[in-house]
């Protein structure tokens, strides 16, 4: 299975940007970078995809190197609200989704 | 109107008995899972199912079992309940060939006793 590596915590502070880096060594040509939010005793919700460059919505954005082996995670101005659990996953087409640990994202006041 | 809805939400049984979960999608989509998240957090695909084929992962106990009544419905049936089965299962569903993103249920936290 694809297997991605992120930190397992993040500390921020409301109005500050956050950036959670992802690596994906392994990450094969058809494959997409894929992030989720989830919040406490909530199901993981769909953030954002990306195959290379940047990619931006209303949410955060994506950037992706060249090389596709590594991923950020780009959340402007976080507010309390945005303390959650952050999954990256490579994802390709008809597989299904696996999800690693994740990135919990403290953000204080 | 909710797109993936899990019932119940709440679930408190004793060893050995036998129980399910159910789950429906008004999305429209044609492939429904079930995920299990245990007390480290980590979620683990237990079984992807559309009306053509049933993918299982091979670390899921026999005693676990899909049932689609219809490419709306995924209902989760466990035989025999365990201790270890004490979880939060998470269902989804997703479009093949379409958009990639998962729409997740809320939940059902199941606790064995």
């Amino acid at each position: 299975l694809a297997k991605t590596t992120q930190p397992i915590s993040m500390d921020s502070y409301e109005g500050q940007e956050v950036n959670i880096t992802c690596s994906h060594n392994n990450i094969a040509t058809n494959d997409y970078i894929t992030w989720y939010q989830q919040f406490p005793s909530q199901g993981p919700r769909f953030i954002i995809q990306g195959y290379k460059t940047k990619v931006t919505n209303e949410v955060a954005s994506l950037f992706i190197p060249a090389d596709r082996k590594s991923s950020t995670l780009s959340l402007p101005r976080v507010s309390l609200s945005d303390t959650a659990v952050y999954y990256c996953l490579q994802l390709y087409k008809g597989n299904m989704l696996t999800f690693g640990g994740g990135t919990r994202l403290m953000v204080k006041p | 109107d909710t797109a993936v809805s899990q019932t119940p939400k709440y679930l408190v049984t004793q060893m050995g008995n036998d129980k399910s979960i159910k789950c429906e999608q008004n999305l429209g989509h044609d492939t429904m899972y079930w995920y299990k998240q245990d007390s480290k957090k980590f979620l683990k695909i237990m079984f992807s199912y559309n009306n053509k084929e049933l993918i299982i992962n091979e670390t899921v106990p026999n005693r676990f079992s899909p049932k689609s009544p219809d490419k709306a419905h995924l209902n989760l049936h466990i035989n025999s309940l365990e201790l270890g089965d004490s979880a939060v299962y998470f269902c989804a569903s997703s479009q093949r060939g379409g958009s990639y993103g998962y729409t997740f249920g809320s939940g059902t936290r199941l606790t064995v006793v």
